[in-house]
């Protein structure tokens, strides 16, 4: 079956725009999690959705934002856009809430580049 | 907030040994996870561990949940130029209303053939 799908795959921004990505689950799956990769900060966790609420945030300033949609397809969306915003965009998605026995699937990723 | 000690942060071995890596913790978690993550892709489970002094194989992999529930370990045995990439471990509190995984800084794993 299809894993978990994100478009775009590359981004380039320039300051101050705003950008929307998207995160496709895998087929059945309810839960999208959120993260951002930099190499100094490592892998942080932004949010996480669960039939349409988002059930938990990181520690991420109020232009990150996300929703998610009835068929658990996920989009997230920073305004304002910072260099520091730089970083490789990953989105994991699980059957429900928690860890399941496979553990949370993560996508490719979006790498965004903030110029 | 919780943290994870990842070490090491890098390994360069010849093709065939075994490698060793682990994550301590700051508090305990639930469930640890162990991920590979290649160049330009996402990460990928490797082994999953849900109950304290677990100890778990996947092929060539051998994963264990520490008894106080604040470290894990992986080893891998002999080697492949394949095995080469960068290896996280993650930690998860499951229940109430935070599933968030929290994740180690990675060790780069190269093999040398």
């Amino acid at each position: 079956k299809a894993g978990v799908t994100q478009t775009p795959r590359y981004l380039i921004k320039t300051r101050g725009q705003q950008v929307t990505l998207s995160c496709s689950p895998i087929s059945g799956h309810r839960s999208v999690s959120w993260y951002q990769q930099t190499p100094g900060q490592g892998l942080q966790f932004l949010f996480e959705y669960f039939s349409e609420t988002q059930r938990n945030k990181g520690n991420f300033p109020g232009r990150f934002s996300g929703r998610q949609f009835s068929n658990s397809r996920s989009e997230m969306n920073v305004s304002t856009l910072e260099l520091g915003d730089s970083a490789l965009y990953l989105c994991a998605s699980s059957l429900n809430r928690g860890t399941s026995n496979y553990g949370y699937t993560f996508g490719s990723g979006t790498r965004l580049t903030v110029v | 907030g919780q943290q994870l000690n990842q070490s090491p942060q890098s390994m360069f071995i010849q093709e065939g040994e075994d490698v060793s890596m682990n994550c301590t913790s700051s508090s305990i978690f639930n469930t640890w996870l162990w991920y590979k993550q290649d160049p330009g892709e996402g990460p990928v489970l490797l082994i999953a561990l849900y109950k304290a002094g677990e100890l778990t194989s996947n092929g060539r992999l051998t994963a264990q949940f520490g008894i106080t529930r604040k470290d894990s370990f992986l080893n891998i045995s002999a080697s492949i130029p394949s095995d080469v990439g960068i290896y996280f471990c993650a930690g998860q509190n499951s229940g109430g209303s935070n599933y968030k995984l929290t994740f180690g800084k990675g060790t780069l794993l190269t093999v040398n053939p």
